[in-house]
């Protein structure tokens, strides 16, 4: 079985500024990951995904994350934040059945 | 990628009726799946989609409580019934696209349910 830990529940930072946001999985199977994003009142949007290959892998609105088989963590980064990126963040995982197991989610407030 | 819809959007209802919530996406998906996010909380999946087949449930889940139908490639319905206030939650639907890679999901906007 597979489970998700987000590690912040809440991560408030400044505009223009940098974030990071944790997750880390448990797994006894290879695992393919993805970091959803969903903003007030919406469902969820896909941001990016790792299946294979490259552990460093980009995805929409100028995020990107890391995969560290070691650490068995997947963080998701951001260089420089914008308003518009205000949303709760879903980190999940899927042990290769097609379920995904999502973590409690962190939200994401960006101050100006 | 897949453009999924879902209605109704929102819905206000009295306790011990029942609602069915429609999944339509815009092309023809292998699997489909139904979730549930209870308020200020994470997903939780309900059931696996099965076309032309029964549904399969998650632990905790019960097809009497949440039927589910799948008549085609691209569509699904969820009946939440007995509705009692525990059962307001925003219920998600998803599709993984023919191609679309392992295990990737795309969602519907979702259908805010308030039970009273």
């Amino acid at each position: 079985a597979q489970s998700v830990t987000q590690l912040d529940s809440q991560v408030p930072v400044f505009e223009e500024a940098p974030v990071e946001l944790r997750c880390n999985y448990s797994s006894s199977v290879s695992v393919y990951l993805f970091w959803y994003v969903q903003y007030p009142n919406q469902g969820l949007q896909l941001l990016l995904k790792y299946l294979s290959g490259s552990t460093l892998v980009k995805g929409i609105n100028g995020f990107e994350a890391e995969f560290n088989k070691s650490q068995t963590s997947f963080h998701l980064r951001k260089p420089s934040v914008h308003i518009s990126d205000t949303a709760e963040y879903f980190c999940a995982v899927s042990g290769g059945a097609q379920k995904l197991v999502f973590g409690q989610g962190t939200r994401l407030t960006i101050n100006p | 990628s897949a453009v999924i819809s879902q209605k109704p959007s929102r819905d206000i209802c009295q306790r011990g009726t029942s609602l069915t919530i429609q999944c339509q996406v815009d092309s023809q998906v292998t699997m489909m799946f139904w979730y549930r996010q209870q308020p200020g909380q994470s997903l939780t999946l309900i059931a696996t989609a099965n076309q032309g087949s029964e549904a399969t449930y998650e632990s905790g889940f019960v097809i009497d409580k949440f039927p589910i139908s799948r008549p085609n490639l691209t569509f699904s319905t969820l009946t939440v019934s007995n509705m009692s206030p525990e059962d307001s939650s925003i219920y998600l639907c998803s599709a993984s696209p023919w191609g679309a890679g392992t295990d990737t999901q795309y969602f519907g906007p979702g259908t805010r349910l308030t039970v009273l």
